[in-house]
């Protein structure tokens, strides 16, 4: 089965810098990469997500980007902010599948 | 506020209660999950409906027993619970169970067993 890593398990960054998490997978067959934030006491919400067919997609300051011939894919977030503190889970899937694989978390701190 | 609603957003029970956990969504998504989620662990998978139909249960100990009466309703069943399944349950639904349709959470229940 599908193999999700996520590195790192923690991030603090002072307000402003930039925030990068990185993701790898083992499964050659999945094309499906959503990212999600999870606020304490809160579900997991999705932000954004990737297809296999496209290399980097942004929404505002955040962006993803995918390196299918690496199997890694990675969250940037610029500009962070103190509400950007939160879980962060990357996550893996494949069209005739019907589950997600999620990496481990990273637990981003931004500091005023 | 999210669009997969959960209630009760908490609830304590003893081992031997039998209570039951809802999930609701209107989105019109024919797919709906049921995750446990640990603390500082990612969600793991439990059940997943497609068309009302029970299509993956991951063992789930049988003290679980998953329902969905409708495509807008998900209910988990519970009874005779043991201290370690005391976690934050959360509430998913996707357009259908496939794999590259995101899914969409619910905030969870955490459920404390005495």
């Amino acid at each position: 089965g599908e193999n999700v890593e996520q590195h790192p398990s923690t991030l603090s960054v002072q307000e402003g810098d930039s925030a990068v998490i990185k993701c790898t997978y083992s499964d050659s067959a999945s094309n499906y990469f959503p990212w999600y934030k999870q606020e304490l006491g809160k579900g997991p919400q999705l932000i954004i997500d990737i297809r296999s067919n496209v290399g980097e997609k942004k929404d505002q300051r955040i962006a993803v980007t995918l390196n299918k011939t690496a199997k890694h894919f990675s969250l940037h977030i610029t500009e962070t902010q103190p509400e950007d503190s939160a879980v962060y889970f990357c996550a893996a899937s494949y069209t005739t599948g019907n589950q997600f694989y999620f990496g481990t978390g990273t637990s981003l701190t931004v500091i005023p | 506020d999210t669009e997969v609603t959960q209630t009760p957003k908490h609830l304590v029970m003893g081992m031997t209660n039998k209570k039951s956990l809802k999930c609701e969504q209107h989105m019109g998504h024919r797919a709906m999950y049921w995750y446990k989620q640990k603390a500082k662990k990612p969600p793991e998978l439990m059940f997943v409906y497609s068309y009302e139909k029970l299509s993956i249960n991951e063992s789930v100990p049988s003290r679980f027993s998953p329902e969905c009466p409708n495509s807008s309703l998900l209910n988990l069943h519970l009874h005779a619970l043991q201290p370690e399944d005391s976690a934050l349950y959360l509430c998913a639904s996707s357009q259908v169970s496939r794999g590259h349709q995101p899914q969409h959470f619910g905030d969870g229940t955490r459920l404390s067993i005495l």
